[in-house]
């Protein structure tokens, strides 16, 4: 069973500032990685797919990259409602199954 | 626009039963493998089952495998989990979830969730 590792558990970051979320898998997962966003008391926010695809209306400043077993979510200027919690989640084929990441809490510094 | 709502959820002893529902409107429900995924209080995300769009196929996470059963009447545009033998450690909020893209089955991911419905399992 694939395991996923999510780093830092806690990043604490300023308005404007850069954030690189990774997640990294225990075996290859090819590019079927996503990334979620969650804030208190709300579903998830599907952000990105395929490791590196933006879902319908998420901005910009969200992208995605990696494949195999390293992937990075970047956030390239963090807005005050970019402070939530992160997971990556990723899909496999045989057996089926979907497994989410620890998750990455970004708050404010 | 889109929307899934959970109910059904609550408080009910060990080793008794609950389903859920989850009422789906906004999108063309019988086009979509549809998810079940659920979040212990405080904890992170949890993938519970999947179903295909036109239910021929069901997965399950192997902590609810022979406990839950996944099931969908697309004439009612309804999402069903039968969860049975409830065990403390199945409290949790459980989200519904549409798949990315229609005709996916299985092979695309939770993109639109509902809000969610708590089960509490506490004698």
């Amino acid at each position: 069973e694939i395991v996923l590792t999510q780093s830092p558990a806690t990043l604490s970051l300023s308005p404007g500032e850069r954030a690189t979320l990774s997640c990294r898998a225990t075996q290859s997962v090819n590019n079927y990685l996503a990334w979620y966003q969650q804030k208190p008391g709300q579903a998830p926010r599907l952000l990105i797919y395929d490791a590196s695809n933006r879902a319908t209306g998420i901005p910009a400043r969200f992208s995605g990259s990696g494949s195999g077993t390293d992937f990075t979510l970047t956030i390239s200027s963090l807005e005050p409602e970019d402070f939530a919690v992160y997971y990556c989640q990723q899909r496999s084929n045989w057996p089926r199954l979907f497994t989410f990441g620890p998750g990455t809490k970004v708050d404010i510094k | 626009q889109v929307q899934l709502v959970e109910s059904g959820g609550g408080v009910v002893q060990p080793g008794r039963s609950l389903r859920l529902s989850c009422a789906a409107s906004g999108f063309t429900f019988s086009n979509y493998g549809m998810y079940w995924v659920r979040q212990a209080p405080g904890k992170g995300l949890e993938w519970v089952a999947l179903i295909w769009y036109d239910g021929s196929s069901k997965y399950y996470a192997d902590s609810v495998k022979g406990r839950f059963t996944i099931s969908r009447d697309n004439s009612k545009n309804t999402l069903y989990l039968q969860m049975n033998s409830l065990r403390a450690e199945d409290t949790a909020v459980y989200y519904c979830a549409k798949d990315l893209f229609s005709g996916c089955s299985g092979d695309c991911y939770p993109d639109y969730w509902g809000q969610g419905t708590l089960v509490t399992v506490s004698s």
